[in-house]
This record gives structure tokens, C-alpha cells and sequence, in this order.
């Protein structure tokens, strides 16, 4: 089945430590994403890739950092820079040329303890 | 000032209600309106899809764009236990960069 999994779906890291949350899509998308949600606050844009090798920094972009080698695969490493990382990740994926209809993963929820 | 805004909520309805989400903007070069479903733990799911103003409908749910007042809304008419979930507006100039509101959470009592 087409789709994009996440992984993993829960994590628990110690102050200090980098984390990378996994995405992978096998939809054939050019363009992928990663968002931040916190309670009230919708959805924020992290970073973004609209094809392999290219990347762009979203609206909160501090302390996470991401990286694109394969169409299919667009990984996003929590660094120990970022002030308040526990939240729910979204990864999402659409073509190139589309307007609006993002798909989107099942999260991962990252934990700082 | 956020480029989108929607009220948190929580909203809750007794079963069979009709339900009204809203959302106001800022940004008048918002072209395309999107309304995406999220259960809880879950990724949000594309629901309606909008270009411009006017209405669209899909079985019992209803969006509507007035970008005149930019603002739009959805609507669910006979509302079910299984609607409850938390409802995000989101919006876009063209392809790429959606603009998110900040979700409704809705719960719809048997």
C-alpha cells in the first residue's frame, strides 16, 4: 500500500541528546515536509524539500536540521540546539505542482525527559 | 497577527447537530482553502478542498470560502460520535507552502 510511515512513533530522549525521526514515503512525491504541533498551535513548518538534495528552513526552523539523498526519504534530526523539543512530528508529502493536499504520516512523539 | 486564525474550542455538540468551523485570514493572496481532519495520535486527513470563493459539498459537509471578508467556514450536518476529532483550516497562495490555523477540537455526544 502507498503511504508514508514515520518512525518511531514514541521517543524518549535525555536533555543534551540529538534525535532523527525517520519519514518515508512510497507515493512517487516530489516535495516533502515536517511539521511541529503543540497543543493550540496548529500545525508550524519546519523545514522543507521540494526535490532531492534541496532543502528549505520553514518558520521554526532552530534546532532541527534535515537532509534529502533519496526521492523517497527525508529524515529530521532534533539537535540538542533546540530549546523545547518535546512535541508531536508530522511528516507530510505531496507533488511538486500541487496547490493544497498535503499526505500526511502518523507522527512521532518525542518526548524530552 | 497570525496569518490564520481558528478558534481552539473545545466545541462540543449533541449527536445529529449541525457543526460550523471557522477560520479568518489575513493574507488576501490566499488562493486555495483547505479543510483537513485529525484524530487523536493520528496525521490530519484532507477532508474539502477549495480554489477561490464559493461552496463546495460532500455529503454532509459544507465549506465555504468568502475571501470578500476572508473567511471561511465548515459545515456538518447531521453530526455523528465519529466526527469528533480536531479540524484544522489550512491555506495557500499556489503549490508548496500551506498556512495551518490552529485546529478545533470537536466532540460530538451520543
Amino acid at each position: 500500500d502507498g503511504g508514508i510511515t514515520q518512525s518511531p512513533k514514541y521517543l524518549f530522549r535525555k536533555e543534551g541528546q540529538n534525535v532523527t525521526l525517520s519519514c518515508e514515503q512510497n507515493l512517487n512525491h516530489d516535495a516533502m515536509y515536517w511539521y511541529r504541533q503543540d497543543p493550540g498551535q496548529g500545525l508550524r513548518l519546519i523545514y522543507y524539500s521540494q526535490i532531492v538534495n534541496d532543502f528549505q528552513k520553514g518558520d521554526i526552523a532552530e534546532g532541527y536540521s534535515v537532509s534529502r539523498e533519496k526521492k523517497e526519504s527525508f529524515p529530521l534530526t532534533v539537535t540538542s540546539a533546540q530549546k523545547n523539543p518535546t512535541a508531536f512530528y508530522l511528516c507530510a508529502s505531496t507533488w511538486a505542482t500541487d496547490a493544497g493536499e498535503l499526505f500526511f504520516g502518523e507522527g512521532s512523539r518525542l518526548t524530552v525527559l | 497577527q497570525k496569518e490564520v486564525e481558528q478558534d481552539p474550542g473545545p466545541l462540543s455538540v449533541p449527536e445529529g447537530a449541525i457543526v460550523s468551523l471557522n477560520c479568518t485570514y489575513s493574507n488576501s493572496a490566499f488562493q486555495y482553502f483547505m479543510w483537513y481532519r485529525q484524530y487523536s495520535r493520528k496525521g490530519p486527513e484532507l477532508l474539502m478542498y477549495t480554489y477561490s470563493s464559493g461552496n463546495k459539498e460532500d455529503g454532509r459537509f459544507t465549506a465555504q470560502v468568502d475571501k470578500s471578508s476572508k473567511y471561511i467556514s465548515l459545515f456538518i450536518r447531521d453530526s455523528q460520535p465519529s466526527d469528533s476529532a480536531t479540524y484544522l483550516c489550512a491555506m495557500s497562495e499556489g503549490a508548496q507552502k500551506l498556512v495551518f490555523g490552529q485546529g478545533t477540537r470537536l466532540t460530538i455526544n451520543p
